[in-house]
């Protein structure tokens, strides 16, 4: 089955402590992205990844960090989390630019960063 | 300046009644627009996109979006509203500027299709 997985869904943590946010698509797409999801805001995009080792930044990259090692995985990196950081996350997969092509969304990573 | 919109933050209908979500754009060159729907607790899903040719778009689960250039708008459209249809659901057009595209959401329409 096609499918974009996040790990983990949920996670309640404090300020300053590291977290990384996985994602894995199993479709061989060359672009990922990822997004949060914040009421009245829409989804902003936050960084996205062309293809291995190629990265650039979204609309609200500050504060975040990512890597494309590998094709299949992109994960987000909170180096010191903030509570304006709280939020929902969702990572997309796509087989060419996701102005284009249609996107696989995750189910989500609810943070709350205390 | 670009952007997309989505007038109504919420939309009632009673199951069976036609339903409407609206969308409307400013953009330079051509649109190229998608719906997406958001189900509880669920990522968001693909339901159909506008790049040329018909203006009537055919997507999932039976809905259908009429793309009206004149009118700037994209509206998002079923014909009989089902319980299932209740969810969350997202505009999204291609911006383009010199040297780069990307893709923006609109902030959503909730809808509730009652019993």
């Amino acid at each position: 089955e096609a499918q974009v997985t996040q790990n983990p869904r949920y996670l309640i943590t404090v300020t300053g402590k590291k977290l990384t946010v996985t994602c894995s698509q199993n479709m061989n797409h060359e672009y990922m992205s990822w997004y949060r999801q914040d009421p009245g805001l829409g989804l902003r995009q936050i960084y996205y990844s062309m293809n291995v080792e190629v990265t650039d930044k979204g609309d609200v990259p500050e504060g975040y960090k990512v890597s494309r090692k590998e094709k299949r995985n992109f994960p987000l990196i909170l180096e010191s989390p903030s509570p304006n950081q709280t939020s929902l996350y969702f990572c997309a997969s796509s087989l060419g630019d996701p102005a284009f092509q249609p996107q696989h969304f995750g189910d989500g990573t609810r943070l709350s960063i205390l | 300046a670009q952007s997309v919109a989505q007038p109504e933050d919420q939309v009632n209908v009673a199951e069976g009644n036609p339903l409407t979500v609206k969308c409307t754009y400013s953009v330079s060159g051509n649109p190229y627009l998608f719906w997406y729907v958001q189900y509880p607790n669920r990522g968001l899903q693909f339901l159909l996109k506008y790049i040329t040719g018909d203006n009537l778009v055919k997507g999932s689960y039976g809905f259908e979006a009429e793309f009206n250039k004149s009118q700037t708008s994209f509206h998002l459209k079923k014909p009989s509203a089902l319980v299932s249809d209740s969810a969350l659901y997202f505009c999204a057009v291609r911006i383009r500027n010199t040297g780069f595209q990307k893709l923006v959401f609109g902030t959503g329409t909730r809808l509730l299709v009652s019993p």
